[in-house]
């Protein structure tokens, strides 16, 4: 099994629709981070979270929200989703904030708002 | 502020050729740097990364990447492609920021390995 699952693996929606994304972990790490993939612009972070009662907001958090619910669970949710939120989308964890750890990712979720 | 340059998008190689990607990066402070590899429907993994010490680092798959500080640069490498490493390489560097791990990635080199 993935240390960390995102589900689901692809989703369609229409304009104006709220939309939940999910993630999981078996890697018992406390900081959780959701990332945003779009072509040629690379990975840019949403949301962050060090433990369960700690969220932060990332360098694109407009139009998005969070909420951790669990150490292990960390969900990433469009209030009202529109057309250029259409990206795939990664959660990923590390086991400290320090800079030298590593992300594990998980395997996306690509999304697409018509 | 930190920030990362891939000058390449796409780079198609040989199967068995020799092949660099190269990545650039700025900042004000001392970051670490690392590699990521982004297979077709994966998440990323990562490939290496340069913390201190040697500038040459090697990592997984045969891929090997030198920093070089005056230079800013830390170019990955690997002396003979397979057809397995059609992938997206992803170059990061991290330094720590008000209280987190501030990553920031390159827009990344696709690499095409053609038989």
């Amino acid at each position: 099994d993935a240390d960390v699952t995102q589900t689901p693996r692809n989703r369609i929606t229409k304009t104006g629709k709220r939309i939940m994304l999910e993630c999981s972990q078996t890697k018992g790490h406390d900081r959780m981070y959701w990332y945003r993939q779009d072509p040629g612009l690379g990975l840019r972070l949403i949301y962050y979270s060090f433990d369960v009662k700690d969220i932060n907001k990332g360098e694109i958090s407009d139009g998005y929200s969070v909420s951790r619910q669990a150490q292990a669970k960390f969900s990433l949710s469009l209030e009202s989703a529109i057309p250029n939120q259409t990206a795939l989308y990664f959660c990923a964890t590390s086991d400290s904030g320090q800079s030298n750890e590593k992300l594990f990712f998980g395997s996306g979720t690509q999304l697409s708002v018509l | 502020a930190q920030s990362v340059t891939q000058l390449d998008s796409q780079v198609p190689v040989f199967e068995e050729a020799p092949v660099e990607l190269r990545c650039n990066y700025s900042s004000s402070v001392s970051v670490y740097l690392f590699w990521y590899v982004q297979y077709p429907n994966q998440g990323l993994q990562l490939l290496l990364k340069y913390l201190s010490g040697s500038t040459l680092v090697k990592g997984i798959n045969g891929f090997e990447a030198e920093f070089n500080k005056s230079q800013t640069s830390f170019h990955l490498r690997k002396p003979s492609v397979h057809i397995s490493d059609t992938a997206e390489y992803f170059c990061a560097v991290s330094k720590y920021s008000g209280g987190y791990q501030k990553v920031t990635f390159g827009t990344g080199t696709k690499l095409q390995v053609i038989p």
